[in-house]
């Protein structure tokens, strides 16, 4: 059972195109992650939101926090091949779980 | 480097047989979370440990167990091994930096992943 759901699964892009993956629940999160894999490798952390509405900037990514604390979203401005990679959301529920996205896998054509 | 080990890599058996992964955290981390990375049902939680004693389980089969030492690292200990098993496992460990936000109770600490075990069942 996932109960985070993130979308789209699967993107291909050419670099310099701007693009933004979504992370929805119906279920409320008290804190929620972005996570960046590469393959052979575990998830490197990028953000973490904990205020409803809160927007946070990481250089061309820009994160936000649904106000109901159900969903987040992820965009990245002029994606560059380096930013290939699977973007995984993460929730943390109350019980110490910290549950993980379906995933969004990003192709960064040069 | 996350500092996170794992080991072994890669292991490859049959249907029917019990595996162990290990774990260690980095330096320091008292929690240690174990997940499973499959094609078709991404990260799934499995279990959590807190300096040796489990605070929290998720999707983990009755088949499957978990421990963590005095020495804080862990293994996970994976039993009448089905083809479906087949998978990534993932040990993050972390440290847990608890605060509020409004009324809700918010954990910010960071995971750390180690490289994983990649299991295959044949």
């Amino acid at each position: 059972t996932q109960l985070l759901e993130q979308s789209p699964q699967f993107l291909s892009i050419q670099e310099g195109e701007n693009l933004t993956v979504y992370c929805n629940s119906s279920s409320v999160f008290s804190s929620l992650q972005w996570y960046r894999q590469e393959p052979g490798e575990g998830p490197v952390l990028l953000v973490t939101v904990v205020t409803g509405g809160e927007v946070k900037k990481l250089k061309r990514l820009t994160f936000q926090f649904g106000d109901a604390r159900k969903d987040s979203s992820l965009h990245i401005t002029a994606a560059q091949p380096g930013d290939t990679g699977l973007y995984l959301c993460a929730g943390y529920h109350t019980g110490n779980q910290f549950y993980f996205g379906t995933g969004t896998s990003l192709t960064v054509i040069p | 480097d996350s500092g996170v080990t794992q080991t072994p890599k890669h292991l490859i058996t049959a249907t029917g047989q019990r595996v162990t992964l290990r774990c260690s955290p980095r330096s320091g981390d008292l929690s240690v979370y174990w997940y499973q990375q499959s094609l078709d049902q991404g990260l799934q939680f499995l279990i959590q440990y807190y300096n040796g004693e489990e605070r929290a389980k998720g999707n983990i089969l009755e088949r499957f167990s978990a421990q963590q030492f005095p020495d804080l690292h862990s293994e996970l200990n994976l039993s009448s091994l089905e083809l479906g098993d087949s998978a990534l496992y993932f040990c993050a460990s972390s440290q847990r930096n608890m605060g509020t936000s409004g009324t809700y109770t918010v954990n910010t600490g960071e995971l750390f992943f180690g490289e994983g075990s990649r299991l295959t069942v044949l």
